[in-house]
């Protein structure tokens, strides 16, 4: 079953305010990763973080990962059209390392 | 060159056909993946191609047949597919099988009548 956990499923959001998806694992990850498919498209990876407390940032989007290592934050700014799409988290999991992806948070902006 | 490569995009076939999607990557990567994606659903893993060798099958039927001809190259074959096998198709690669982030081709989109 799914292991990592995220939230919120949707995510309906104005033309320039922020907004945040939240991903949760029941057990310590080695990394977390994080991917967006755009409608129509294929997951394209964005981001891998590994230390506990690591902070990222590529231009509007912050990405966090918890001192446990066992949560992470995705946080956008000042939202854009272009950031339509879905957000997947994605840990490794178990013996083999297999990557979990959460339920992914789905993003629509009004204009 | 990070690109993943594959056909086709879209096919159609019955449930008494044999077809085939094609992967192909040279990233150098020596994993490959095959994941299934239905609508609204994160992607789901279904088999792992490490160094050639087949090391991960997710219980997946066996009218999926997975085959690696080489690092590069990677098939997923079908026979005797159900309706509820219509999905995209999406292959994947990572430099090792080891939590490396993944490299995902456009998929194929899978219809089955």
């Amino acid at each position: 079953g799914q292991q990592v956990m995220q939230i919120p499923q949707y995510q309906h959001v104005q033309e320039g305010e922020d907004f945040t998806t939240y991903c949760n694992s029941s057990t310590t990850l080695s990394n977390i990763q994080w991917y967006k498919q755009r409608p129509g498209g294929h997951p394209v990876f964005l981001i891998q973080l590994v230390k506990s407390g690591e902070v990222k940032k590529q231009k509007r989007l912050t990405f966090q990962f918890g001192e446990a290592k066992k949560n992470s934050s995705l946080h956008i700014t000042a939202t854009q059209t272009t950031d339509v799409g879905t957000y997947f988290c994605a840990g490794p999991i178990g013996n083999d390392y297999k990557l979990s992806f959460g339920a992914g948070t789905t993003v629509t902006v009004r204009a | 060159d990070t690109e993943v490569t594959q056909t086709p995009k879209h096919l159609v076939m019955g449930m008494t056909n044999k077809k085939s999607l094609k992967c192909e990557q040279h990233m150098g990567h020596r994993a490959m993946y095959w994941y299934k994606q239905k609508a609204k659903k994160p992607p789901e893993l279904m088999f792992v191609y490490s160094y050639e060798k087949l090391s991960i099958n997710e219980s997946v039927p066996s009218r999926f047949s997975p085959e690696c001809p080489n690092s590069s190259l990677l098939n997923l074959h079908l026979h005797a597919l159900q309706p509820e096998d219509s999905a995209l198709y999406l292959c994947a690669s990572s430099l090792r099988d080891r939590a490396y982030e993944q490299y995902f081709g456009p998929g194929t989109r899978l219809t089955v009548t």
